[in-house]
C-alpha cells in the first residue's frame, strides 16, 4: 500500500547530539512537510519542500535543519538537541491540486 | 499571518450531535481542513472546505463561511471511538501548500 514511512518510531538522544530523523513516500507527492507537535498541542509547521523548493517558517529555530536528496525521502536534522525538542515529529506528503495530506505515524523523540 | 482559534475540550454523550467551531484569520484563505487525531497518533483527513456551504461525509459534516472566517464540524451518532482531538487547519494562498493547524478541540465522550 502507498504510505508515507517514519522511521525510527522512537528515538533517543543525549542532549546536544545530533540526531536525524527519516521520512520516506511511496505516494510520489510533490510536497513533503516537517511538523513538531508537543503534547497536547497542535502540530507546528517547521519546512517544507515544494518540489526541491525549501520553505522555512519564520520562527523555525536555526538548530533544525532537512533535507530532501529525491521526491521520495526527506530527512530532518537537529544539530543540537536540547529538553524542549522533545516532541512528536510527523512527517506529512501532499500532491498539488489535491486536497489531503497524508501523515507518517510520527517519530517520538526523547532528549535526556 | 495566520490566526485559527477553536475550543480547548468539549464533552458530549454517545448517541448525540456535537458541532466544534473554528474561525481563522488569514491573508490568503485557500481551503480548510479537519482533521482527527487519536492521542499518540497521526491526524487522519476528515474533510476539506474551500467553497461557502456545507459538506457531508456519512456522520461527520464541515461547514464554511469565508465572509465570516468561520468553520464547524459536526458529527452525529457519537460513538465512543470518536473521542479524540479534532484538529482544524488552513491552507494560505502565500505559499499554496502550506497548511497551518488550530491547537484543537479535545472531544470526550461518555455513556
Amino acid at each position: 500500500d502507498a504510505m508515507v514511512i517514519q522511521n525510527p518510531r522512537y528515538q533517543v538522544t543525549q542532549f546536544g547530539k545530533p540526531v536525524t530523523l527519516s521520512c520516506s513516500q511511496t505516494l510520489n507527492h510533490n510536497v513533503m512537510y516537517w511538523y513538531q507537535q508537543k503534547s497536547s498541542q497542535a502540530p507546528k509547521l517547521l519546512f517544507h519542500y515544494y518540489d526541491k523548493d525549501f520553505n522555512n517558517e519564520a520562527d523555525t529555530p536555526d538548530n533544525f535543519q532537512s533535507r530532501r536528496p529525491n521526491t521520495s525521502f526527506c530527512f530532518l536534522d537537529i544539530r543540537s538537541p536540547g529538553l524542549g525538542d522533545a516532541a512528536m515529529y510527523l512527517c506529512a506528503t501532499s500532491s498539488t491540486g489535491h486536497n489531503e495530506q497524508f501523515f507518517g505515524p510520527g517519530t517520538r523523540l526523547t532528549v535526556l | 499571518g495566520q490566526n485559527i482559534d477553536q475550543p480547548t475540550e468539549m464533552t458530549a454523550t454517545e448517541g448525540a450531535i456535537v458541532q466544534i467551531n473554528c474561525t481563522y484569520q488569514t491573508s490568503g484563505f485557500n481551503g480548510l481542513f479537519w482533521y482527527q487525531q487519536h492521542a499518540g497518533e497521526a491526524p487522519t483527513f476528515l474533510s476539506y472546505n474551500v467553497l461557502d456551504g456545507l459538506e457531508e461525509k456519512g456522520r461527520f459534516s464541515s461547514f464554511l463561511s469565508r465572509s465570516k472566517g468561520y468553520s464547524y464540524l459536526l458529527l452525529k451518532e457519537l460513538q465512543m471511538k470518536d473521542s479524540a482531538s479534532y484538529l482544524c487547519a488552513v491552507r494560505d494562498y502565500s505559499s499554496a501548500s502550506k497548511i497551518i493547524f488550530g491547537s484543537g478541540t479535545r472531544l470526550s465522550i461518555r455513556p
